[in-house]
Order: C-alpha cells, then structure tokens, then sequence
C-alpha cells in the first residue's frame, strides 16, 4: 500500500523556521519525482516545489525561492521542505506528493506572532 | 506568476454532463496538456487525469480530458453526488519552469 506521511508542521512565529518531512512507503521513491503542494485556509492548491528522483534537479514557485529548500534522502525514502524566514502567507497545510499519483494527508503549518 | 484560469464554480444536475475549462498560454497548455486533480476537502487531492491521456487505474471513464489551443477541459458525464468536489487543473511551464495551478472550480451537483 501506498502511503505519504507529512510531519513537521506548526506553530511558528513570523522569520522563524520549519523543516516538514514527508516518509514514503509502497512505491519505488527513487524513481519519483517529488513535490511539494500548499493550500492557504480558504484558498485553492498550490505548487510550491518539486525534486527529481535523484536529487539533482530542484525548482521553485517564485513565492518561495530563497526562502525554502526541498531535498530528499533516497536511503530513507523521505522527502524534506526546510523552510525559512517564515511570514503569515507560508500559512497552510502542507501536502507531499509523488508525481501527482500519490498525495499524504497534509501537514498544517502556521505562522503568527 | 502566472497561472491557469478556472472558472470558480460550476453547476450541473444529476446524471448531465460539466465541463470543467482551464486557460493557459503557449507556454503551457497550448503545448501539452493538463494534469487535473479532485480535491474534497479534508482529504488528500487525488489525481484523475495526466497531461489529458493517462488515466491512473481506479479513475472513472466518466472523465476526459481534451485541450484546443490554450484551453484545457475536464468532461465528466453521468454526474453523481461523489464528483461533488474541487477541481483543479495543472500543468509544467516551460517559461517559468515551474508547475502551476489553477485556482481551481467548485463543481457542484444538484
């Protein structure tokens, strides 16, 4: 069975820093593309980056560049989002995605003094 | 950034036919097709179809996709109350090399 599980998600106050983690299981993970999804409360979906199966290739959504960082560890099967100097718009859940196939269940993260 | 254009609701009866569109630009629907996810709240985004042709398995044949020029479209026929959901509709940007949403429709079924 196939499962994304998200986790490293909370309460942050505005500039701080969250690194969420996303542990696949039931699939071949090295040979998945990798993404990371949001959605704001009361907002639609949002692509926020991706990662290629090895780990080489990276890209972002203009509203993170800089900010965050997606990497992942092939040895564990785990799927990572360091997120840095956080505002309120980083406000969401946080979804992991393979490919678009497989979806987790979210992880909320909140930024708020 | 820019983005794909959905209209934000759309309404059919029991049994019809919606179709959902999604617009876009040359650099991305114009020159593949779009990737369109379910989403009912409170429950992960399920894929349902990939670029307009893969179908994942479990998917209804209730759904097609189709594109004409920048415009993507999710047809769903034989509507039930469990397509009652939010649509969004995705695609690579070859501009921007990013993956970019729609902002998605809320189909509704009466």
């Amino acid at each position: 069975e196939v499962q994304l599980v998200e986790s490293g998600g909370g309460l942050v106050q505005p500039g701080g820093s969250l690194r969420l983690s996303c542990a696949a299981s039931g699939f071949n993970f090295n040979n998945y593309w990798m993404h990371w999804v949001r959605q704001a409360p009361g907002k639609g979906l949002v692509w926020v980056s991706h990662i290629n199966g090895d780990g080489t290739i990276t890209n972002y959504a203009d509203s993170v560049k800089g900010r965050f960082t997606i990497s992942r560890d092939n040895t564990k099967n785990i799927l990572y989002l360091q997120m840095n100097n956080l505002t309120a718009a980083d406000t969401a859940v946080y979804f992991c995605a393979g490919a678009f196939d497989f979806w987790g269940q979210g992880t909320m993260v909140s930024v708020s003094s | 950034q820019a983005g794909l254009t959905q209209p934000p609701s759309v309404s059919q009866g029991l049994g019809q036919i919606a179709t959902l569109t999604c617009t876009g630009n040359s650099d991305n629907i114009a020159n593949q097709g779009a990737t369109w996810l379910q989403h009912h709240q409170g429950h992960p985004p399920k894929l349902l179809l990939y670029r307009n042709a893969i179908r994942p398995s479990g998917i209804s044949a209730r759904l097609s996709a189709s594109t004409s020029g920048k415009t993507a479209s999710l047809t769903i026929t034989g509507l039930q109350a469990e397509d009652e959901a939010d649509y969004y509709c995705s695609v690579w940007d070859n501009s921007l090399s990013n993956w970019v949403f729609g902002g998605g429709t809320k189909l509704t079924v009466l």
